[in-house]
């Protein structure tokens, strides 16, 4: 079955500008992770759903990024006024609902701001 | 908080050889741990976990102990192939404090040699 889809697969923006990073999880898929990895990192998680409510937002940086899952499928990653601190890859991971569910992870968006 | 700590890299080694990745983790609670694989131009993917003290996770010929006394999971497969080149990932789950969300360590990169 498909995987976890995300686009763009990259995205340039200019430092200031609004970009949106889109997340397709696995269908029946009721859990959806963000999580962001800088060059040389391992992944450091932003945003956690269960269904359409955000559970867990305590590792979103600050109040320029927020997401979204409006229908408890797809999700978007919003990031407002854009600095170049903010370049990395953004990965989405959706799992079962439950305890010890395996998350499964997207190809993930790089995101360079210029 | 939750922090894990795995063996710098890059780690190279010659077709068949036997293959250690150091991993040791801080948790506050009663963690489940992981190893993630990221092949050269893919995403993420489970390769092995397990959830509780003296557990073995495997998988493709890998393997790792869950340690409590030493707070370890070091990964180890016998005979590595080139096919193993990759990007390996130790992370955490601690529901009795960061939730669902996943605490990676830095990443080790392999490069199997012919």
């Amino acid at each position: 079955g498909a995987g976890v889809s995300q686009t763009p697969s990259n995205k340039v923006t200019e430092k200031g500008k609004y970009v949106e990073l889109r997340c397709d999880p696995i269908s029946g898929h009721t859990a959806l992770y963000w999580y962001r990895q800088s060059l040389g990192q391992g992944p450091e998680f932003l945003i956690y759903f269960q269904g359409t409510g955000a559970a867990d937002d305590s590792g979103l940086p600050n109040d320029r990024f927020f997401a979204v899952r409006p229908e408890g499928s797809v999700s978007t990653l919003k990031i407002q006024r854009t600095e170049r601190g903010d370049s990395a890859v953004y990965l989405c991971a959706s799992s079962r609902a439950g305890l010890q569910e395996t998350q499964y992870f997207g190809p993930g968006t790089r995101l360079l701001v210029l | 908080g939750n922090s894990v700590t795995q063996m710098e890299g890059p780690v190279t080694l010659s077709e068949e050889a036997f293959l250690t990745i150091n991993c040791t983790y801080t948790a506050t609670g009663y963690p489940s741990l992981f190893w993630y694989v990221q092949y050269p131009g893919e995403g993420l993917q489970l390769l092995l976990k397990a959830t509780k003290a003296d557990d073995k996770g495997s998988n493709k010929g890998f393997e790792a102990t869950y340690r409590k006394e030493t707070t370890s999971f070091h990964l180890e497969k016998g005979s590595v192939q080139v096919s193993d080149s990759a990007v390996y990932f130790c992370a955490l789950s601690d529901l009795s404090n960061s939730g669902y969300a996943l605490n990676f360590g830095k990443g080790t990169s392999l490069l199997v040699t012919p």
